[in-house]
């Protein structure tokens, strides 16, 4: 069964440009979860979605956004790009709705340098 | 608030040693504690889990016990092969049930392990 798939997988902008990722879950898993992966910080939350609603959300500024589809898709968005916003940005799906006892399914990240 | 601590890397050794890798958490709640490894240039994949206190995670030869009395669950390998080189992750969830796709990673440990 395919992965977690995670486009595009590199991209460059500038700063205050806006960028979208794009993500698509494993079939059947209707949680995506959002990551911020950088050197300096490691791994942070962005925010997680379940059936098109978001249930959790980390402490990042307004400008990170997200949304997911019906079909479980997910789309994050950040606008006003700044340099710090250089980063590797992991999608991860999964089955189970509270994570108690289930796993996260990581994507390849899409990896975004501002410059 | 939560948080994960894991030893600082980087981390070599050579093929056949053996390999700790010490992780603490806060002690908020009864979380289910985690270790991922992520590959060069891939994703982050699931390597084992605990959910509850004495709980031992298992897998391709690592093992982590879940030791409640002293918050810790410590990453460990009798012997390391040189495809055992990445970047662990120790993490935990937010306890409680309400952990909607969020776990908490410490800041990873990079191990190179040399023929």
């Amino acid at each position: 069964k395919a992965g977690v798939t995670q486009t595009p997988r590199y991209l460059i902008k500038t700063r205050g440009q806006q960028v979208t990722l794009s993500c698509s879950p494993i079939s059947g898993h209707r949680s995506v979860s959002w990551y911020q992966q950088t050197p300096g910080q490691g791994l942070q939350f962005l925010f997680e979605y379940f059936s098109e609603t978001q249930r959790n959300k980390g402490n990042f500024p307004g400008r990170f956004s997200g949304r997911q589809f019906s079909n479980s898709r997910s789309e994050m968005n950040v606008s006003t790009l700044e340099l710090g916003d250089s980063a590797l940005y992991l999608c991860a799906s999964s089955w189970s709705q509270r994570l108690n006892t289930g796993e996260l399914f990581f994507g390849e990240g899409s990896r975004l340098t501002v410059l | 608030g939560n948080s994960v601590t894991q030893m600082e890397g980087p981390v070599t050794l050579s093929e056949e040693a053996f390999l700790t890798i010490n992780c603490t958490y806060t002690a908020t709640g009864y979380p289910s504690l985690f270790w991922y490894v992520q590959y060069p240039g891939e994703g982050l994949q699931l390597l084992l889990k605990a959910t509850k206190a004495d709980d031992k995670g298992s897998n391709k030869g690592f093992e982590a016990t879940y030791r409640k009395e002293t918050t810790s669950f410590h990453l460990e390998k009798g012997s390391v092969q040189v495809s055992d080189s990445a970047v662990y992750f120790c993490a935990r969830n937010s306890a409680g049930g309400t952990s909607y796709g969020k776990l908490t990673f410490g800041q990873g440990t990079i191990l190179t392990v040399h023929p």
